[in-house]
């Protein structure tokens, strides 16, 4: 059964950090790992997809990593800005399912 | 649509009351998936459709969960006999599917539900 966690659970920083938010999964057969955006009271916002057979992804200020043989991602927040402020999760995508770290909630403080 | 749709946004009931939330996918969308996600906890699995056929119930969490797919496009869960453990944010998500496991999974807006 495949397990996703995510470290920190939450993580406060001053504006302009650059930031490294963690996310570990227990069975490396996966199609591949999404990163997403949750807001407060919102739905999930996709940030970035990495395929199994591909190593990072990258979007503007984002950059997500895959090692499949580890079991780990790791998304990259440069320059970090008070509108980052949200909680990101990752998610394994298996045969039928995708399962879900239980995130990061980010606060950029200005 | 130009993304996934749900309604309603928010959902009072009577404990004990049946509801039915329904989910619109992207157009041509053949995976659809259902989550769950309780005050602070995590997105909880609930099921997941292909086509109009569902191979993964495993997350229905009780009988009084159903969930149906009509046309290879709108969802709907319906929970019978309400009761307050059930209060929770109702997501649906869907991707292209079928051989193409590997796409991006689209997210809803969610139905913040509340069992009085």
């Amino acid at each position: 059964k495949q397990e996703v966690t995510q470290i920190p659970a939450a993580l406060s920083v001053p504006e302009g950090e650059n930031l490294v938010l963690n996310c570990s999964f227990t069975d490396s057969a996966i199609y591949n790992l999404q990163w997403f955006r949750q807001d407060p009271g919102k739905g999930l916002t996709s940030l970035l997809l990495i395929q199994s057979s591909q190593r990072e992804q990258t979007s503007g200020r984002l950059n997500a990593s895959l090692d499949k043989s580890s079991g780990r991602s790791t998304l990259y927040i440069a320059a970090s800005q008070p509108g980052d402020s949200a909680t990101y999760l990752c998610a394994a995508r298996g045969f039928q399912k995708l399962v879900f770290g239980t995130g990061t909630r980010l606060l950029v403080s200005p | 649509g130009a993304g996934v749709s749900q309604s309603p946004s928010n959902k009072v009931t009577e404990k004990g009351k049946d509801v039915e939330l329904r989910c619109d996918p992207i157009s041509g969308h053949t995976a659809l998936y259902w989550y769950r996600q309780s005050l602070g906890q995590g997105l909880e699995f609930l099921i997941y459709f292909q086509g109009n056929s569902a191979p993964d119930k495993s997350g229905l969490p009780s009988d009084r969960f159903s969930a149906e797919r009509t046309g290879g496009s709108v969802s709907t869960l319906t929970i019978q006999r309400t009761q307050q453990e059930d209060s929770a944010v109702y997501l649906c998500a869907s991707s292209l599917g079928g051989a193409l496991k590997d796409t991006e999974a689209f997210f809803g807006q969610g139905t913040r539900l509340t069992v009085v």
